[in-house]
């Protein structure tokens, strides 16, 4: 019931754009996005809660797609900053538990 | 700043020697959670608290205990800790039992075993 994301890597240049995708097996109610810098705590950026909603967070945004259970995360412009492991979290319908994707390790290099 | 901070950053114990990990928020949220991350791996969910309500995870060794005095601070105990305890221990705080506000993480607590 782990969502997965894709990529599980990706190395970008200063003011590249990236765009990480979450995808659920299960029906979702809600697709959360958190970023952790190595050795730190997972940082909140945003959460979604309707189908078609689509958020944004200064350069970082997001869409989520409830028909395909998929949400992506959307980066512009990518600074240096942005590097850390990104995580999409679901909140499924049934039962309303909550899983953290695999990740997806994001490196922005000079 | 409203937050939620965990005590030790670092914990060494000795192989099944019980050790205590804290937490404490200020943001006066009614959930509280456990996490165990390892290395490269998503954050587990051990339990959580929704106040006084405690909710086991139902792959959570036994090994791990939990405690919440207060709406203000949560403990996590391990027995007897094994080498495959070593890990990041994250609590976390969420205003509504299913986080929709999102959850607010402490900078963890790193577990070694030796």
């Amino acid at each position: 019931q782990q969502p997965v994301q894709s990529p599980q890597a990706v190395i970008l240049r200063e003011g590249e754009d990236a765009v990480i995708n979450c995808s659920s097996s299960k029906a979702l109610y809600s697709v959360h996005w958190y970023r952790q810098k190595h050795g730190e705590a997972p940082v909140f950026l945003m959460i979604l809660l309707k189908g078609g909603e689509q958020k944004g967070h200064e350069k970082i945004s997001a869409s989520f797609n409830e028909k395909k259970q998929q949400s992506s995360l959307y980066l512009t412009a990518s600074q240096l900053s942005y590097s850390g492991t990104y995580f999409c979290g679901t909140e499924i319908r049934t039962g309303n538990q909550f899983y953290f994707g695999t990740g997806t390790s994001l490196t922005v290099i000079p | 700043d409203a937050m939620v901070i965990q005590n030790p950053r670092y914990q060494v114990t000795q192989f099944g020697k019980p050790v205590t990990l804290s937490c404490s928020q200020t943001l006066n949220h009614n959930v509280m959670y456990w996490y165990q991350q390892k290395s490269s791996q998503a954050p587990k969910l051990l339990f959580h608290y929704y106040d006084k309500d405690f909710n086991n995870e139902a792959d959570t060794p036994d090994n791990f205990q939990s405690r919440r005095p207060n709406t203000s601070f949560c403990f996590l105990d391990i027995r007897s800790p094994g080498l495959g305890d070593a890990a990041m221990y994250l609590c976390a705080t969420s205003r509504d039992r299913f986080g929709r506000g999102g959850y607010t993480f402490g900078s963890g607590t790193r577990l070694t075993v030796v």
